[in-house]
């Protein structure tokens, strides 16, 4: 099993830029989140999605977009990039959602914006 | 929602106990408290989670007071393999509320074993 793959590893965007981040997960997991982490500080919810075909969002979701249309697989949109959204982006998926249960998590996209 | 305050850092040696600490005074009745690692470049590594009480598996236990207002990290014998951040995370999340729904990660524990 791969577990949780994030592509790309690195991203570097000009602001206004668009791109699309792609997680993926073999574990059959009903839930996947979209995580931030910026230098020094822990990881903050963008959006989650609790099934194929929805989406809810997070601690921080303004300036992102999500999608959910297969199982597997977790799309993250920046649709104009600004330089705030300079960060690490981690994906996770969990069996059951996740306030109790174990995230997995993947290895990070490394996007800066100039 | 429930913040989460950890010391900025730890030392240890190899073979002691290192004990981490997690205060979450405004903990709801519904959050459990899970404890992450996390090591450089790489994303964080579920360890331990628990609601009340003790909890104790092959890596860690976790210990959480009657009034669940903090939570304490065990790791036993540690090794330079253990040097590492380390995460507190309280919360539950609400299936489609309509937004704000958080997980909230606390700052971490920087964790440093030495020889």
């Amino acid at each position: 099993n791969a577990g949780v793959t994030q592509t790309p590893k690195f991203r570097v965007l000009k602001t206004g830029q668009s791109m699309t981040l792609l997680c993926a997960q073999d574990m059959n997991h009903e839930y996947m989140y979209w995580y931030r982490q910026d230098p020094g500080m822990g990881l903050r919810l963008i959006h989650y999605s609790v099934g194929e075909g929805t989406t809810a969002k997070g601690e921080v979701p303004d300036g992102y977009n999500v999608s959910r249309l297969k199982k597997q697989n977790f799309l993250l949109g920046l649709e104009s990039a600004a330089p705030s959204q300079t960060s690490v982006y981690f994906c996770a998926s969990s069996y059951h959602l996740a306030g109790g249960y174990e995230q997995y998590f993947g290895p990070g996209t490394r996007l800066t914006v100039t | 929602l429930a913040k989460t305050t950890q010391p900025i850092s730890m030392d240890s040696y190899e073979g002691q106990e290192v004990n981490i600490t997690c205060s979450h005074n405004n903990i709801a009745t519904n959050d459990y408290i899970t404890w992450y690692q996390q090591f450089p470049s790489q994303g964080p590594r579920f360890i331990i989670q628990g609601y009340k009480t003790k909890v104790t598996n092959e890596v860690a236990s976790l210990f959480i007071p009657a009034d669940r207002k903090s939570s304490t990290l065990s790791l036993p014998r540690v090794s330079l393999s253990d040097t590492a951040v380390y995460y507190c995370l309280v919360g539950d999340l609400m299936i489609l509320t309509g937004g704000g729904n958080k997980l909230t990660f606390g700052t971490g524990t920087q964790l440093k074993v030495e020889l």
